[in-house]
């Protein structure tokens, strides 16, 4: 298995434009999440879906919107990049299987600038 | 108060030495207790998962729970150089019926050899 695989690994923006952040897992997780991480300052939840079709907003969702057509995918887009998105991005997937129902596997994450 | 606050350090020690890095969390209702591990330019991979108070051993690392002062530690043993990460204590709740995470703002931590 891949697990969850993030693209693209980097990328710079200009101040207004729009852009896509792929995440696909081959898990058949139902659980993703959206992160950003700020230096520092910890990981916070942008969006998550419990399901195909079923998203909610997390702690910081203004200036991103997320779409689950399938289990495997679960993109972000961000429309009218501003510096203030200057992150890196993680997405996850989680196991309700079993146990220990709250081990999220994390992507290697993107790193976005905007300028 | 926030949810959960652990030190940011950094934190430097020499190889060989006992590391211990805490959190605390403000929601007694809080169930699962998570360590997560984060290698320079890499995503989080959890380490170690603890439900209940007390300790939880996994080879050098031990994850400690204590919920009556609402405290969680981890401590790793003979550090090694490749222990060098930053380290995220990680807490769930549950809310509309879906879990999410709340994490630490992390503590770096470097062994030297």
């Amino acid at each position: 298995n891949a697990g969850v695989t993030q693209t693209p690994k980097f990328r710079i923006l200009k101040i207004g434009q729009s852009m896509t952040l792929q995440c696909t897992q081959d898990m058949n997780h139902n659980y993703m999440y959206w992160y950003r991480q700020d230096p520092g300052m910890g990981l916070k939840l942008i969006y998550y879906s419990v399901g195909a079709g079923i998203t909610d907003k997390g702690e910081v969702p203004n200036g991103y919107n997320v779409s689950r057509s399938t289990t495997e995918d679960f993109p972000l887009r961000l429309e009218l990049a501003a510096p203030s998105q200057t992150s890196v991005y993680f997405c996850a997937s989680r196991d309700t299987s079993g146990g220990r129902a709250d081990t999220q596997y994390f992507g290697p994450g993107t790193r976005l600038t905007v300028l | 108060q926030k949810e959960v606050e652990q030190d940011p350090g950094p934190l430097s020690v020499p190889e060989g030495a006992i590391v211990s890095l805490n959190c605390t969390y403000s929601n007694s209702a809080f169930q699962y207790f998570m360590w997560y591990r984060q290698y320079s330019r890499k995503g989080p991979e959890l380490l170690m998962y603890t439900y209940s108070s007390g300790n939880k051993e996994d080879g050098r690392f031990t994850a400690q729970v204590d919920k009556s002062s609402k405290y969680i530690s981890l401590f790793i043993r003979d550090s090694q150089p490749s222990d060098s990460a930053t380290y995220l204590c990680a807490i769930s709740r549950a809310q509309g019926g879906s879990e999410k995470l709340v994490f630490g703002k992390g503590t770096k931590l470097t062994v030297n050899p």
